[in-house]
């Protein structure tokens, strides 16, 4: 199992509804998770960060943490079609010659048709 | 204002030649990345560093090389070994250990194109 997967989609949902991310986790990864939003041609933006099991919102965002369950959400309420983008989800690990390093899954791609 | 800058946007070069990408951070971030993405691919670590005059290869050093002498700067060679040098670089830099907060921050990347 990969450190960080994620399903790469496209996922597609109409304008106003909830879009739901996904992410698992292997035991290979900290307990702090990290959801990010990249469009197209430019860098990654925080969107989240999320340590404690349980919900965290923020505005029209949700992360949830299900540490029995190694996974980690991203929903979005109402969507809008400036929410389309790819999403990264991401954690803490161990680098294997020393440090700590960021482990990104490879991003689920978002469509919120108009 | 503070943050992460890159150096140039877009770079253009021949094969065979070096090329260093800039990166330089106000953030007083101890933590720097540097990072590669491929069209419709993730992120993949070349290097981090977690303080100054100090690195680690990350998944992808081959072909690559770092430099850590201040604080805010974590300037990447792609050397002419590198076989595919075309790609999106990213840096990054995280908060000092210690603050509690582990997110890394973005800059807004180097587009390089090597014919």
């Amino acid at each position: 199992q990969k450190e960080v997967e994620q399903n790469s989609g496209p996922l597609s949902v109409p304008e106003g509804a909830i879009a739901s991310l996904n992410c698992t986790y292997s035991d290979r990864v900290s307990q702090s998770f990290f959801w990010y939003r990249q469009y197209s041609g430019k860098s990654p933006e925080l969107i989240m960060s999320i340590y404690s099991n349980g919900d965290k919102e923020d505005g029209r965002f949700t992360a949830q943490l299900n540490k029995a369950s190694q996974y980690v959400s991203l929903l979005i309420r109402d969507s809008q079609p400036s929410d389309s983008a790819t999403y990264l989800c991401a954690s803490r690990g161990e680098g294997v010659t020393g440090g700590f390093k960021t482990i990104f899954g490879a991003g689920t791609r978002l469509f919120v048709k108009a | 204002d503070g943050g992460i800058t890159q150096s140039p946007k877009y770079l253009f070069r021949k094969e065979g030649q070096n090329v260093t990408l800039s990166c330089e951070q106000n953030l007083n971030h101890d933590a720097m990345y540097w990072y590669r993405q491929d069209p419709g691919q993730g992120l993949r670590l070349i290097y981090y560093s977690q303080i100054v005059n100090d690195f680690q290869k990350g998944d992808i050093a081959e072909g690559y090389s770092v430099s850590r002498e201040k604080k805010e700067s974590f300037p990447l060679t792609v050397t002419s070994a590198q076989k595919n040098p075309t790609a999106f670089y990213l840096c990054a830099s995280s908060p000092p250990p210690g603050t509690g907060s582990y997110e890394q921050y973005f800059g807004p990347g180097t587009r390089l194109t090597v014919t």
